[in-house]
């Protein structure tokens, strides 16, 4: 099945914000509100950030927020960390009962 | 809060068939949806499947035809199996559990090689 679509890579300093898109269809982001995030680190799993489109697990910084419009879901990252850089990864449940993953982000601080 | 243990042979053969088994503690399998997700080294993730306590599950439309994944509630464990593997197959492999639509729980994952 076809990934939902995200940017390889995302940057910013310090500081800043950045958002990361993903573009579904109507199979899957459009008509569902279960589109999740998850974050990456190099040769960890992965976690959790966002679920529900825009729901932070207890435990999740606040600086981490998602919304959906749309074919397309984002997740913001506000007040950007060297913690933050890392891969992340949409996802959302598709019409098949099935989940379909992003192709993921590399996010950079510079 | 719960923890997921993957368990397996870390080389499979080509052709063969790759088996995995997920040991969960910490919680009851009951109630949630149990999944695996792989990943290629180098490349991003992909969803394979689940099972619900009750033995229901869904797979990956690509990987169907491949698959098998099982589930015994008496050990807290639950199992892939995927036939007819390539080397495309080599991959670190996660359990995760949750609510059948958010991964909230991943275990540390496996590396799978397969050789020819």
């Amino acid at each position: 099945q076809s990934a939902l679509t995200q940017p390889a890579s995302v940057s910013g300093p310090p500081g800043q914000s950045i958002t990361v898109s993903c573009t579904g269809t109507s199979s899957d982001i459009v008509n569902y509100k279960y589109v999740s995030w998850y974050q990456q680190h190099p040769g960890k799993a992965p976690k959790l950030m966002i679920y529900g489109v825009s729901n932070r697990p207890s435990g999740v910084s606040n600086r981490f927020s998602g919304s959906k419009s749309g074919n397309m879901a984002s997740l913001t990252i506000s007040g950007l960390q060297a913690e933050d850089e890392a891969d992340y990864y949409c996802t959302s449940y598709r019409s098949n009962s099935t989940l379909v993953f992003g192709g993921g982000t590399k996010v950079t601080v510079l | 809060q719960v923890q997921l243990q993957e368990s397996g042979p870390g080389l499979v053969k080509s052709s063969e068939t790759l088996s995995l088994t997920c040991t969960v503690s910490g919680g009851s399998i009951r109630n949630y949806y149990w999944n695996w997700i792989r990943q290629p080294p180098g490349k991003g993730l992909e969803w394979i499947g689940y099972i619900y306590y009750s033995g229901s599950s869904n797979y990956n439309p690509s990987l169907k035809s491949r698959l098998t994944i099982s589930i015994d509630t008496s050990k807290n464990q639950f199992s892939l199996k995927m036939s007819s593997v390539t080397a495309a197959d080599t991959a670190v492999y996660y359990c995760a559990g949750g609510d059948g639509y958010n991964l909230e729980n991943w275990g540390q994952g496996t590396l799978v090689t397969v050789s020819s």
